[in-house]
C-alpha cells in the first residue's frame, strides 16, 4: 500500500542549529502539505505545494523556516536557526487532488526536540 | 483565523459503549474530514464528507455533514480498546484547518 515517507522519525538538536526534514509523498500526488503539531493540539498547516509551486505559506515563519519541492515530488522543510519553541511533531501529507479540502494522507511525522 | 471547536475535549467510556463527538465552525465548510491519531504517529483518515446532510459510514464509524454546513458529527458504535486515540475534524477554511481533537479512552 502506498504511503507517505518521512525522515528522520526523531531529531534532537540544540537551539541555534539548523535542522531539515524530508518527505516523499504518495506517488502521483500533486499536492503536498507540511504541518506542525504541538503536543496536545491539532496539526497546523505551515505550507502547501501544488507540484513544485507554493500555494499557501501564510503560516510559515519565513524568518527561520523554508520549504522546497524542486521537482514537484519529494520535499524538504528546513529550520535555521532552531528555537526552543520549535519542539513539535512535523507532519507531511499528500493529496491527489489539486485544491482544498480533499483527502490528505499523512506520513508518520518527525518528532523534533530542541534543547 | 478560522477555527474549529471539538467537543468533548476528552471522554472515558466502557468497552462496548457507543461514542458521539462533534465539531463546529463559525463559518461554512464545504468539506469535513475526520482523522484518528495514535500516539507518535500521523493522523489516519477515517471518513470524508462532501455534501451537506451527507451521512457516511466506515465500519463501526458513522459521520454526518451538518445541514448548516457549520458542523459535523462522528459516532463510534460498540467501542473496542483499539478505538483509543485522538479524533480530529478538519476542513478547508482560508487554509486547511484542524480542530483541537477529542481524546478517547476506552476502559475494559
Amino acid at each position: 500500500e502506498a504511503e507517505v515517507a518521512q525522515s528522520p522519525r526523531y531529531k534532537i538538536t540544540e537551539k541555534s542549529q539548523a535542522v531539515a526534514f524530508w518527505c516523499d509523498p504518495i506517488s502521483g500526488h500533486a499536492t503536498l502539505y507540511w504541518y506542525r503539531q504541538i503536543l496536545g493540539q491539532g496539526p497546523e498547516l505551515l505550507v502547501q505545494f501544488q507540484d513544485e509551486s507554493v500555494v499557501d505559506d501564510s503560516q510559515l515563519p519565513k524568518d527561520r523556516f523554508s520549504a522546497e519541492r524542486l521537482k514537484g515530488v519529494d520535499s524538504t522543510l528546513k529550520i535555521q536557526p532552531a528555537e526552543l519553541g520549535d519542539s513539535a511533531m512535523y507532519l507531511c501529507a499528500s493529496s491527489s487532488y489539486r485544491g482544498l479540502g480533499n483527502e490528505q494522507f499523512f506520513g508518520p511525522g518527525t518528532r523534533l526536540t530542541v534543547l | 483565523g478560522q477555527q474549529l471547536n471539538q467537543s468533548p475535549q476528552s471522554m472515558f467510556i466502557q468497552e462496548g459503549e457507543d461514542v458521539s463527538m462533534n465539531c463546529t465552525s463559525s463559518s461554512i465548510f464545504n468539506t469535513w474530514l475526520w482523522y484518528k491519531q495514535d500516539p507518535g504517529e500521523g493522523p489516519v483518515l477515517l471518513i470524508a464528507l462532501y455534501k451537506a446532510g451527507e451521512l457516511t459510514s466506515n465500519g463501526r464509524l458513522t459521520a454526518q455533514f451538518g445541514i448548516t454546513r457549520k458542523d459535523s458529527f462522528l459516532n463510534i458504535s460498540a467501542s473496542i480498546p483499539s478505538d483509543v486515540g485522538i479524533y480530529f475534524c478538519a476542513g478547508p477554511g482560508q487554509n486547511f484547518v484542524f480542530g483541537p481533537g477529542t481524546r478517547l479512552s476506552v476502559l475494559p
